[in-house]
């Protein structure tokens, strides 16, 4: 069965470290999103990708950054970490086309910021 | 811009109880709005969605109508089971630019106690 994966479900890191969340999609869908989870805020849109090579800026983009290198995979990195992003991570996949169509989230990332 | 407004949680139910959640929004044009569904320690999935106004989406026991005239999607089930219990979000897809992201409201955690 196609699915989407999410790797590592749980991370602790340090302030100013690189972090990188792995997501992949079996779908074979061409659109890819981040969001983050927060109390009281829902989820809140990154980045989102449309095909391999194109990423675009969401709601909640700085100081993350993805990059797009083939259909299955979107990574997401944080360039130096901070207390605020700590959160839920959660990758989102979707078939092009058409606006109705579902978006399938995988099982999440918690990241913690010390 | 687009903004979904879902009623203030917690909430908590008698199993077999009624549910109503508050859904509104705003939005241009005509957008496709969504129910989805998270289980602890889960990611999203789409519990029902309509696609233009007046139309009823439903699936396990779940109804909402798209409104409109009130721009509203309010969720309902006639009799709540424990197995219910789970955050729910309203969500809207705009109808035009970058039709395929997604708006989420910030979630309603509903309780059902035995």
């Amino acid at each position: 069965d196609a699915e989407i994966t999410q790797s590592p479900r749980h991370k602790i890191t340090e302030t100013g470290r690189q972090v990188t969340l792995a997501c992949h999609q079996t779908w074979n869908h061409n659109n890819m999103f981040w969001y983050r989870q927060d109390l009281g805020h829902g989820l809140r849109l990154i980045h989102y990708s449309y095909g391999v090579q194109d990423t675009n800026k969401g709601e909640v983009s700085d100081g993350y950054s993805v990059s797009r290198s083939n259909t299955e995979d979107l990574p997401l990195t944080l360039e130096s970490a901070a207390s605020s992003q700590t959160s839920v991570y959660f990758c989102a996949s979707s078939e092009s086309g058409s606006r109705h169509n579902e978006q399938f989230f995988g099982p999440g990332t918690r990241l913690t910021v010390l | 811009g687009n903004s979904v407004t879902q009623m203030e949680g917690p909430v908590t139910l008698s199993e077999e109880a009624f549910l109503t959640i508050n859904c509104t929004y705003t939005a241009t044009g005509y957008p496709s709005l969504f129910w989805y569904v998270q289980y602890p320690g889960e990611g999203l999935q789409l519990l029902l969605k309509a696609t233009k106004a007046d139309d009823k989406g439903s699936n396990k026991g779940f109804e909402a109508t798209y409104r409109k005239e009130t721009t509203s999607f309010h969720l309902e089930k006639g009799s709540v089971q424990v197995s219910d219990s789970a955050v729910y979000f309203c969500a809207l897809a705009r109808s035009s630019g970058s039709a395929r992201q997604l708006t989420f409201g910030s979630g309603t955690q509903l309780t059902v106690l035995p």
